[in-house]
């Protein structure tokens, strides 16, 4: 089974600050999708095949990487882009998740 | 419009059984695939297993084999999972949520089902 390894696992970010998460890959996969999760909430789709907005995400968000290094990057940190982030990776049959991001506002 | 309503809250007592449903509307059900992914208190999110809703096959995630089964009433669209001898570590939320193919990832998810197991 593949690992995904977030980081960080909490993060602060003022107003306007570049943030970027990174998800690790314990083996080479060819694709990362990303969920964001406000409490309460059920996982809402963000970014998926690595770099794809799902629909309505706004294009602060953006995506990249390859192998087994994964990011989602904000360029411009917004109130509302607080959550909790996940990365997941389709391999061998198996989905598995990374462990969650928390970003919050500073 | 395209919703996966999930049924409501549960609290049961370890050792019991427990299904819940997941109902699929506004498209093909038998177009998506239906994962189910278990979000315990506090914690991040698990995958664990999905149901092919064309053939009705099950595919279970290693740590949920056994007292788990995902099962289908396709000509209500509908989605379930049944989990058995309930244990206290049993309690989440579980999630449905449908995909079209992997690289698509999931791209409706149901709002979800508490579960509580507690004597």
């Amino acid at each position: 089974e593949i690992v995904l390894t977030q980081s960080p696992t909490t993060m602060a970010a003022s107003p306007g600050e570049k943030v970027t998460i990174t998800c690790r890959a314990s083996s080479s996969v060819s694709y990362m999708h990303w969920y964001q999760q406000k409490p309460g909430a059920s996982p809402k789709p963000w970014i998926y095949d690595t770099s794809k907005l799902a629909s309505g995400v706004p294009n602060r968000f953006s995506g990249s990487g390859s192998g087994t290094s994964y990011s989602l990057t904000i360029s411009s940190m917004e109130t509302e882009d607080t959550a909790t982030y996940y990365c997941q990776q389709w391999s061998s049959n198996s989905f598995t998740f990374g462990s969650g991001t928390k970003l919050e506002i500073k | 419009q395209i919703q996966l309503v999930q049924s409501g809250p549960e609290l049961k007592k370890p050792g019991e059984s427990v299904k819940i449903s997941c109902k699929a509307s506004g498209y093909t059900f038998t177009d998506y695939a239906m994962h189910w992914v278990k979000q315990a208190p506090g914690k991040g999110l698990k995958w664990m297993g999905w149901i092919n809703t064309y053939t009705g096959k099950p595919t279970y995630a290693d740590d949920f084999k056994g007292r788990f089964v995902f099962s289908l009433e396709a000509s209500a669209s509908t989605a379930n999972l049944q989990i058995s001898n309930l244990k206290n570590e049993d309690t989440a939320t579980y999630f449905c949520a449908r995909i079209l193919w992997a690289k698509r990832g999931f791209d409706y998810w149901g709002q979800g089902v508490m579960v509580t197991v507690s004597s």
